[in-house]
């Protein structure tokens, strides 16, 4: 039972437009939410996260928005540029409101992201 | 360089052979975690250490097992290697338990059992 779901494998997008990478998932317990960058023959690297007390936070070209009823957070990335090319992973913990979260986190399939010049 | 050190960054071996996996966390990092990433899947949890002391297990086989040493490294042991076992196997450090810190990966092992 997959409890971070991205449902686009890959995503196309033109250089300067804006990419959209969305997430769902079905655990209620989860109150933070992580995106990690993955570049071929490297680990994933951080790039933004959200607590489940906001619903978006901005760092950068990188919003993140978080939807709790719906169960769904999306990545903006605006404007897009050939090096956001990668793997983009959707993670989640629970127990962070609590200061019990840590990074046993559960990780979405990922969604390539093509950014095209 | 995320500072997260993992050897060896590539592993061939046969059905029913054991390796070690080593991570050597960044500098000051205290927590350890295990991840793998079988082919068009998701990172999965394996295990966490803290300071040399099991904090959690994910879902890890009992074919595998863990340990921090007193230096901070990890090792995984995967015993008994099936052809499913074939995956990438990444590492990550935080300086603490909580997530008050980000965690860093490093650039993983992968393991191809044949």
């Amino acid at each position: 039972d997959q409890q971070v779901k991205q449902n686009s494998p890959s995503l196309s997008v033109q250089e300067g437009r804006i990419s959209i990478l969305n997430c769902d998932y079905t655990n209620s317990m989860f109150d933070y939410f992580l995106w990690y960058k993955k570049y071929p023959a490297e680990g994933p690297t951080f790039l933004i996260s959200i607590s489940s007390i906001k619903d978006k936070n901005e760092d950068g070209r990188f919003t993140v928005f978080l939807n709790k009823s719906a169960k769904h957070l999306s990545l903006h990335i605006v404007p897009s540029q050939p090096g956001d090319s990668a793997v983009y992973f959707c993670a989640a913990s629970p127990g962070h409101l609590t200061g019990a979260g840590s990074y046993q986190l559960t990780f979405g399939k990922g969604t390539k992201l093509s950014v095209i010049p | 360089d995320s500072g997260v050190t993992q050897t060896p960054k590539h592993l061939i071996t046969a059905t029913g052979q054991r390796v070690t996996l080593r991570c050597s966390p960044r500098s000051g990092d205290l927590s350890v975690y295990w991840y793998q990433q079988s082919l068009d899947q998701g990172l999965q949890f394996l295990i966490h250490y803290y300071n040399g002391e099991e904090r959690a297990k994910g879902n890890i086989l009992e074919r595998f097992s863990a340990q921090q040493f007193p230096d901070l490294h990890s090792e995984l042991n995967l015993s008994s290697l099936e052809l499913g076992d074939s995956a990438l196997y990444f590492c990550a450090s935080s300086v603490a338990i909580s997530m008050n810190t980000e965690a860093f990966f490093g650039q993983g092992t992968r393991l191809t059992v044949v």
